[in-house]
Parts: structure tokens; C-alpha cells; sequence
């Protein structure tokens, strides 16, 4: 399967911590996305790192790209409870689809 | 920025009956666009890619017959889920392919729920 696989499955972590995610895929890419969703809500595009790129950093997000290990990783850092919601990775390869990962539930508790 | 829409944004109907969502990219235009289907508690899973003006690419497993695109246009894609039944009731969700930059915006999502 060319989905990504994303862990952990779900994390629950304390308002201030940090909050990191993985992301592994098996195809090669030309870039990889982020998005954020909340329950029951439509996709929020994070950040988008191509597969010339080792890290990008947006606000309190950072994400990295190892490509010969075909991961990533996405750290949200100070997270607060706003942060709650589900993250999808998302592989862009040469189809031109976007192929999404299992996804990852994030719990933000103040 | 570019906006995108999805109308309905949820809708009940009898099992039996087609439900039609519309998908349209606001504020640019779009060759093409995608339909994903979201069960609770999964991933996205894409369905179909819509061409406008030539017939749709249907993923593996995805029934050409049951799920109808149309793009008329390239602002407009329509998905028919024809002869719905519970097991159709899911999170559909539409993107728009802009040409200028090659980036993929999202609808917000349409509930259906088939009883």
C-alpha cells in the first residue's frame, strides 16, 4: 500500500508540552503534506515539504523529511488545547493524487 | 486565498434515493478536481478524479456506476451517490487541483447519513 502510516494513533499530552508525530512511507514522493482536521470538520493545510527539503518550520510547527528512511516527523511545540484534532500526513508522488496516512489524534488537556 | 465549497454540507436521505454534492472552487479555476470518502475514525480515502470536459478516474473498488461525476465546468464538479444505502453514509470531500501553482485546496465536507 502506498499509505502512510502514521504513529502514534492517538496521544494525549498536557496544554504546554510538546506533541510530536511520525509519518513512514514506502514510495518516493515529491513532497509530503501536513494537514489538520478537527472533529467532524474539513482539512487544514499546515505546511508542505518537498522532497529536496530536511525541515520547514511554520509558527509552532516544525516538520522534517528524512527521505532514505521515507519518514516524517511533525512537532507541535507549546501545544495548547486548540490543538486537539486529528493530523494526516499526505504523499504527493508522481500520479499527482494526494495519498493520506492513518492519521494521528491529538489531545490537547488544559 | 483559494476557497472551496461543498453544498450540501450534510444530508439525510431514505435508503434508495441519490443525493447530489456539489463542489465548487470559488475564486479560481480547477482542470480538476478530487472526491475522497472519510468513514469515522479513518483516513481520507480518495474515490475519483474528476476532468472537466472527459469522464472521471475511479479508484480501484470505487463502483463508476454508483458514485456519478460530472465537471461541467471548471468551476463545478457534482458527485451523485445513486441509490444510496447506510453503508454509503460517510464524509465526503471534494478538492480543487488550481492550475496556476499546482496546489490542492479542500472543500469543507459533505455528512451524508443513508437510513
Amino acid at each position: 500500500s502506498q499509505q502512510g502510516e502514521e504513529d502514534p494513533q492517538a496521544l494525549s499530552i498536557q496544554e504546554g508540552e510538546n506533541a510530536t508525530m511520525n509519518c513512514s512511507y514506502k514510495t518516493s514522493i515529491n513532497n509530503l503534506q501536513w494537514y489538520r482536521q478537527n472533529s467532524g470538520r474539513g482539512l487544514v493545510h499546515l505546511i508542505l515539504i518537498r522532497s529536496n527539503e530536511r525541515e520547514k518550520h511554520s509558527g509552532r510547527l516544525r516538520v522534517t523529511l528524512d527521505t532514505s528512511k521515507k519518514s516524517s516527523s511533525l512537532l507541535i511545540t507549546a501545544s495548547r488545547a486548540a490543538d486537539t484534532a486529528s493530523y494526516f500526513c499526505a504523499l504527493s508522488g508522481n500520479t499527482g493524487k494526494l495519498i493520506f496516512g492513518q492519521g494521528t489524534t491529538l489531545q490537547v488537556k488544559p | 486565498g483559494a476557497v472551496v465549497s461543498q453544498h450540501p454540507s450534510w444530508v439525510i436521505c431514505k435508503s434508495g434515493t441519490s443525493v447530489k454534492i456539489e463542489c465548487r472552487s470559488l475564486d479560481f479555476q480547477a482542470t480538476t478536481m478530487f472526491w475522497y470518502r472519510q468513514f469515522p475514525k479513518q483516513s481520507l480515502m480518495l474515490m475519483a478524479t474528476s476532468n472537466e470536459g472527459s469522464k472521471a478516474t475511479y479508484e480501484q473498488g470505487v463502483e463508476k456506476d454508483k458514485f456519478l461525476i460530472n465537471h461541467a465546468s471548471l468551476t463545478l464538479s457534482t458527485l451523485t451517490v445513486t441509490s444510496a444505502h447506510p453503508e454509503d453514509s460517510s464524509f465526503y470531500i471534494c478538492s480543487a487541483l488550481r492550475t496556476s501553482g499546482n496546489k490542492e485546496y479542500f472543500g469543507p465536507g459533505t455528512r451524508l447519513t443513508v437510513l
